[in-house]
């Protein structure tokens, strides 16, 4: 079993859809959980970040950590053409010397006008 | 400020030939990853340096992917005696301490196809 699972899609919504977009983990020591987003033949860059549990909302993105349930989900309301990329979520257990983060395989979302 | 940047961002080479990849990262950062990214399997761990620390080689596949970190800043990837199995996305990403826990910041990345 992975550390970190996520289910690679693909998802295809229409525009204006409310996304949900989730990993689940299974080392209950992970306590920062970040969402990144990937457009094609571009580097991920970092879109949320959450640490220990609770909700945090940029603009028409939402992140939910729930660490009772080890499950964390990403929401994207009213979804834009835009918005269509892979989204990579990633976790690590502590912000020292090891920064090591452990990835999902990422969701590739696709937003159709 | 400029981010992390890559080069060359396409690279095509023979099978059995040796490739050199150079990751630039953000002026400050003192981490800095090596990931390799194919089609459906995600980002896998290569390499990562911290500061003077010795790097932790832990991902790399094989005896033939070795990376430098010259001065705590530029850093190269040098993959020896290619194979085809080696063709994908190689990216750099720098992160500080301090910093919102990990976060890492990604360059472009280098697409290397052996032929």
């Amino acid at each position: 079993q992975k550390e970190v699972e996520q289910d690679p899609g693909p998802l295809s919504v229409p525009e204006g859809a409310i996304v949900s977009l989730n990993c689940t983990y299974s080392n209950s020591a992970f306590q920062y959980f970040m969402w990144y987003r990937q457009y094609s033949r571009k580097g991920p860059e970092l879109l949320m970040y959450t640490y220990s549990s609770g909700n945090k909302e940029d603009g028409r993105f939402t992140a939910q950590v729930d660490k009772s349930s080890k499950y964390i989900s990403l929401f994207i309301r009213d979804s834009q053409p835009s918005d269509s990329a892979t989204y990579l979520c990633a976790m690590s257990a502590n912000a020292g010397n090891n920064r090591k983060l452990i990835w999902g395989l990422g969701t590739s979302l696709a937003v159709n006008p | 400020g400029a981010g992390v940047s890559q080069s060359p961002s396409n690279k095509v080479t023979e099978k059995g030939k040796d490739v050199e990849l150079r990751c630039d990262p953000i002026s400050g950062h003192t981490a800095l990853y090596w990931y390799r990214q194919s089609l459906g399997q995600g980002l896998e761990f290569l390499i990562y340096f911290q500061g003077n620390s010795a790097p932790d080689k832990s991902g790399l596949p094989s005896d033939r992917f070795s990376a430098e970190r010259t001065g705590g800043s530029v850093s190269t990837l040098t993959i020896q005696r290619t194979q085809q199995e080696d063709s994908a996305v190689y990216l750099c990403a720098s992160s500080s301490i301090g910093g919102r826990g990990n976060t890492q910041y990604f360059g472009p990345g280098t697409r290397l196809t052996v032929l």
